[in-house]
């Protein structure tokens, strides 16, 4: 069975910049969570899709979005890049009610906003 | 309001020996499961261990067990016989039940683990 995928692995952005960062899910999973992993600290939840749509979210402002697609991979979109999105992003594949060894975390993308 | 707790930012082990990392957890649901992931430099999160709040008996894997004292909230992460490659960030997470339909994880800040030779 294949892992999760992130790309890219790290890239730098502009304050005001707009990203698209991607996952591909674990064969067999359909459901896609974010978190966004600030340095020194634990992942904080961003939001999951399940079939296609946005079913969960977490303290995160609008300009955080994000697609699932028919092959249950996923993208995060973040517009208007500020200072302090800069992070290590994680997304998580899992089925819907996911215990144990159920979620496969990719290496994450590393986000750099200057 | 849901939270994980770890208290210990960072600690030394001698190689072979073992060690508890410690973590506390809130929650008013009945129905949730803890988790611990290792998280080297390369960032990738390795799940290590679960423990379900209805599970009777302590999970262990390997080298891994979790002391899981429920009237104390508290799930620490035992490593028995330790190694350097386990020097890594530990996270202690904790997943809640929404119904089923969220699997939203919520993270410690974690404990960094140098394992001395």
């Amino acid at each position: 069975e294949t892992g999760v995928t992130q790309s890219p692995t790290h890239l730098i952005k502009t304050r005001g910049q707009q990203v698209t960062l991607r996952c591909s899910s674990q064969s067999g999973h359909n459901t896609v969570s974010w978190y966004q992993q600030a340095l020194g600290q634990g992942p904080q939840f961003i939001f999951q899709y399940y079939r296609e749509e946005e079913n969960g979210r977490g303290n995160f402002p609008p300009r955080f979005s994000g697609l699932q697609f028919p092959n249950y991979s996923s993208e995060l979109n973040v517009n208007a890049l500020e200072l302090d999105d800069s992070a290590l992003y994680l997304c998580a594949s899992s089925y819907p009610t996911a215990g144990g060894n159920g979620y496969t975390f990719g290496s994450g993308t590393r986000l750099t906003v200057v | 309001a849901q939270k994980i707790t770890q208290t210990q930012p960072g600690m030394f082990v001698q190689e072979k020996e073992a060690v508890t990392l410690d973590c506390t957890y809130d929650t008013s649901d009945p129905s949730y499961g803890l988790f611990w992931y290792k998280q080297p430099s390369s960032g990738e999160m390795i799940f290590l261990i679960y423990q379900g709040s209805y599970d009777q008996q302590n999970a262990t894997e390997g080298r891994y067990s979790l002391n899981f004292q429920k009237a104390r909230k508290s799930a620490n992460l035992v490593i028995s016989a330790s190694q350097l490659g386990d020097s890594a960030m530990y996270f202690c997470a904790m997943r809640e039940s929404y119904g089923g339909a969220t699997n939203k994880l919520i993270f410690g800040t974690g404990t960094l683990l140098a394992v001395q030779p």
